[in-house]
């Protein structure tokens, strides 16, 4: 158990829905990132948050946002669904060790089927 | 972030060493190396990281050449349960440094 949180395990929906997943990173840690695992592309990097600003953005797609809250908690948000939104979506909260090494630890993920 | 070279694929037999290699022949001299495993669709699980000396922990052990140009993970007594994707990544340190995820190397550990 990594102590990061997701919900919902599953999600099915149909294409052009909206879905909404929930993260809460380990007591303590500032750091949420969002990754997608998708069958062909492998583990993917959308996007970053630091303690409520967003810090990094990778390949996330336009219809796709996200948020931290003030108890640290993330949401990320999945408009107009496509098939090809079908994957895994995990988050991850990070450790910086003295000297400046970063450990990521996952959650379980969210599994989202678009039918 | 430096790109990584791993086989595909590896056998090991329940109980014996399983030693996993890394080619990162691009590495720069800030960049850490990290191994992360994925069981099955779980969440990838932190193993361990190092910057130039070899480091042991509870999991496993990492050897870094000393040119920093390849490393091997090692799995000291490998079980079924060490069946997963394996993933050598090489990244800044520092916070906020995203993870780049290659194809791993799918360890398999036959009874």
């Amino acid at each position: 158990d990594s102590g990061v949180t997701q919900t919902p395990k599953h999600l099915i929906t149909a294409t052009g829905q909206r879905v909404t997943l929930r993260c809460s990173p380990r007591s303590g840690d500032l750091s949420v990132y969002w990754y997608q695992q998708s069958l062909d592309q492998g583990l993917q990097f959308l996007i970053q948050y630091y303690n409520g600003e967003e810090r990094a953005k990778g390949n996330i797609l336009e219809r796709f946002s996200a948020q931290q809250f003030p108890d640290l908690h993330s949401e990320l948000n999945l408009s107009s669904l496509e098939l090809g939104d079908s994957a895994l979506y995990f988050c991850a909260s990070s450790v910086v060790w003295t000297g400046g090494a970063e450990t990521q630890y996952f959650g379980p993920g969210t599994r989202l089927l678009v039918l | 972030d430096a790109k990584t070279t791993q086989p595909t694929s590896m056998d090991c037999a329940e109980g014996r060493a399983a030693n996993l290699p890394c080619n990162h022949s691009t590495i720069s001299g800030n960049e850490y190396v990290y191994w992360y495993r994925q069981i099955h669709s779980q969440g990838p699980q932190y193993i361990i990281h190092g910057l130039k000396n070899n480091e042991t922990n509870e999991m496993a052990s990492l050897i870094i050449t000393e040119d920093r140009k390849s490393s091997t993970l090692i799995l000291p007594h490998a079980t079924l349960r060490d069946t997963a994707v394996y993933y050598c990544i090489v990244s800044r340190g520092g916070s906020n440094y995203k993870l780049t995820f290659g194809k791993g190397t799918l360890l398999t550990v036959n009874p």
